[in-house]
């Protein structure tokens, strides 16, 4: 089957612009993730959707960003007003919901914000 | 909420000695300890998890140790090989209830194996 699917795989946008990163889940996995990877740096949790729930916006690091999941599938990472800051591999992992607690990465969005 | 330390940033070793990647975590609640791999340009994969339940696991030449009075964890890698050769991430969470994990992960380490 198919893996977690993220488009773009490269954006590169003038500072200032919005952008819009999509991540399609692997079918049937109710837990959705997106996290960013800056250079040299680790895994910085942003936000985090769990069935229906209200999603964990806690990682979230200004209100310039926002996410959204539609029909419990796929989801949408949405960045106002671009800074050069915000460069960075925007990755995506789902997870089936059950115990085993392991995430399936995607092959992650590298933004670069000129 | 939860900070996980990471340690060393790199590591080099020789083809067939061992390496060990030590993490450190703040929240006593949490109850799950991935690692994760990434190799150059590719996606995380998950390599080796445990639960607080558990001290010790081992597959094939990884294991993964546990101490929770201490609050640290370590992955344990024995008679490496050029293809070991990436970056680890250690990870930390804790389970609300059933269902998925929320994880702090690690700045991670950046593992040479030399030739």
């Amino acid at each position: 089957g198919a893996g977690v699917s993220q488009s773009p795989s490269n954006k590169v946008t003038e500072k200032g612009k919005d952008v819009e990163l999509r991540c399609d889940p692997i079918s049937g996995h109710t837990a959705l993730y997106w996290y960013r990877q800056s250079l040299g740096q680790g895994l910085e949790f942003l936000i985090y959707f769990q069935g229906n729930s209200a999603p964990d916006k806690s990682g979230l690091p200004s209100d310039r960003f926002s996410a959204e999941r539609t029909g419990g599938s796929v989801s949408t990472l949405t960045i106002q007003r671009t800074q050069q800051e915000d460069s960075a591999v925007y990755l995506c992992a789902s997870s089936p919901g059950t115990t085993t607690g392991e995430l399936f990465f995607g092959e992650g969005s590298r933004l670069t914000v000129l | 909420g939860e900070n996980v330390e990471q340690h060393p940033s790199t590591l080099s070793v020789q083809e067939g000695d061992s390496a060990v990647i030590k993490c450190t975590y703040s929240d006593s609640a949490s109850n799950y300890f991935p690692w994760y791999k990434q190799e150059l340009g590719k996606r995380p994969q998950l390599i080796i998890d445990i639960r607080s339940n558990v001290g010790e696991k081992k597959d094939q030449r990884i294991a993964v140790t546990l101490n929770k009075t201490a609050k640290h964890f370590s992955l344990h890698i024995t008679e490496t090989q050029p293809e070991d050769s990436a970056v680890y991430f250690c990870a930390a969470s804790k389970n609300p209830g059933a269902g998925s994990y929320q994880l702090t992960f690690g700045k991670g380490t950046k593992l040479s194996v030399i030739p």
